[in-house]
């Protein structure tokens, strides 16, 4: 069974700041692991995913990811932060038919002026 | 840009209604599915749907619970008798593709049930 962690259900950074969202995951093969975003009344967004090509992946909004299998992670990172990052990110690990996706707990983004 | 719709945004009923959700996913797609996420609890998936047959189902998606793909455009969750603990945001998603294809989400529908 897979499973994603997601440490810190709420991070807050200043305006301008490094954003780093943690994602740990259990899985018994080889996995695809995914970002979204989710923005205030809005549905999920991919930001970036990792399919078993380059393990450092960019996204979109100046987002990327490292798989690291070592340490079974894949860390959001984004090298300055904007107010308008300020959302829900989700972090995803899907089984290798693709048929479901198993989400983390969710982090939520606090961007401070 | 294409995208998932799903109405209605938000729909209220009472225990041991029937309720249907309705989606209507990006139109070239073939794959779709249904998640859901109870207020404060992580997004959980329900069922996914290829070829007008259930592809996977998780363990709540009971008895209680169908799809349909009713016409080449909709693809709709059917809760025959609600319950209170089926409260929660549903999310439809479609995807070209399966495996490492990406799922594109609607932006939900709020079932709340009294």
């Amino acid at each position: 069974a897979q499973s994603v962690t997601q440490l810190g259900s709420h991070v807050s950074v200043s305006e301008g700041a490094l954003v780093l969202l943690r994602c740990n995951y259990s899985s018994s093969v080889p996995p695809y692991l995914f970002w979204y975003v989710q923005y205030p009344n809005q549905g999920l967004q991919l930001l970036l995913k990792y399919t078993s090509a380059a393990t450092l992946v960019k996204g979109i909004n100046g987002f990327e990811a490292e798989f690291k299998k070592s340490e079974t992670s894949f860390h959001l990172t984004k090298p300055s932060a904007h107010m308008s990052d300020a959302a829900e990110y989700f972090c995803a690990v899907s089984d290798r038919s693709g048929n479901m996706l198993t989400f983390g707990g969710g982090t939520r983004l606090m961007v401070k002026p | 840009e294409p995208e998932v719709t799903q109405t209605p945004s938000h729909q209220v009923t009472q225990m041991g209604q029937e309720v249907i959700l309705r989606c209507v996913p990006i139109s070239n797609h073939l794959y779709f599915y249904w998640y859901r996420q109870i207020l404060g609890q992580k997004v959980e998936f329900l069922v996914s749907f290829y070829n007008n047959e259930i592809s996977e189902k998780s363990e709540i998606f009971d008895d209680q619970f169908s799809v349909e793909r009713p016409d080449g455009s909709n693809f709709t969750l059917k809760i025959r008798s609600t319950k209170l603990e089926d409260s929660a945001m549903y999310f439809c998603a479609s995807s070209r593709d399966t495996f490492t294809d990406t799922q594109y989400f609607g932006p939900g529908t709020r079932l709340t049930v009294l």
